[in-house]
């Protein structure tokens, strides 16, 4: 299956600024991404699906100012919150689809805002 | 739309026994679906998956079941071992580059 890697792999930054999460797809060139979030005891929420060379596309309720997607090779995707809250406090993971089939994850971005 | 669950269910069993921990999903369109282990503070691990033409598939230690009549999947787990306490998640969508939409999640206990 897919390799995927984010970096960092936690991160704690001030109340309104900004922080960007990679996602990274090691051996496998991927034409689309999935970021999700998770808050504790809760499930995985889909925010957004990115897509290389072409704008993201968000689920309802995901603001898409404040959670810039950007898909600039078969290989990067980035999340950038910006201007972060403490309400913003989560697991951030991207997922990678193989061969249009099963998705594999990356091992996840503990974000605290304080 | 994703399900989200407040209040994880727990499956307590004892080292040794099997697991049988259940998921009822939401699309009868979906005809692909994929079972997850999550351990504290990782991603996702992928488990087994199973498409709509079948309704049993096996892995190492590891069944998935399904019933479309009832939108009903399961997972057996064989000489459950302290290394799978965990949460599992189910998730399905329809094959293709489409977005999973996950389960709420069951959390099982191994008891040594």
């Amino acid at each position: 299956g897919a390799v995927v890697s984010q970096h960092p792999s936690w991160v704690i930054c001030k109340s309104g600024t900004s922080v960007k999460i990679e996602c990274r797809s090691l051996d496998f060139q991927a034409t689309t991404m999935f970021w999700y979030r998770q808050f504790p005891k809760q499930s995985l929420m889909l925010m957004a699906t990115s897509n290389e060379g072409s704008k993201a596309t968000y689920e309802q309720g995901v603001e898409k100012d404040k959670f810039l997607i950007n898909h600039a090779s078969l290989t990067l995707s980035t999340l950038t919150v910006t201007s972060a809250h403490p309400e913003d406090s989560s697991f951030y993971i991207c997922s990678v689809p193989s061969l249009g089939e099963t998705q594999y994850f990356g091992p996840g971005t503990r974000l605290l805002v304080l | 739309g994703e399900s989200v669950g407040l209040h994880l269910p727990t499956l307590s069993v004892q080292e040794g026994d099997n697991s049988i921990i259940n998921c009822a999903y939401s699309n009868s369109a979906s005809d692909y679906f994929i079972w997850y282990k999550q351990e504290s503070g990782k991603g996702p691990q992928f488990i087994i998956d199973i498409r709509s033409n079948m309704d049993k598939r096996q892995g190492q230690r590891v069944t998935v079941l399904l019933n479309k009549t009832v939108k009903h999947l399961s997972l057996q787990i064989a000489a459950t071992q302290p290394g799978d306490s965990a949460v599992y998640f189910c998730a399905e969508n329809i094959l293709g580059n489409t977005p999973l939409v996950f389960g709420k999640g069951t959390r099982l206990s191994v008891i040594a």
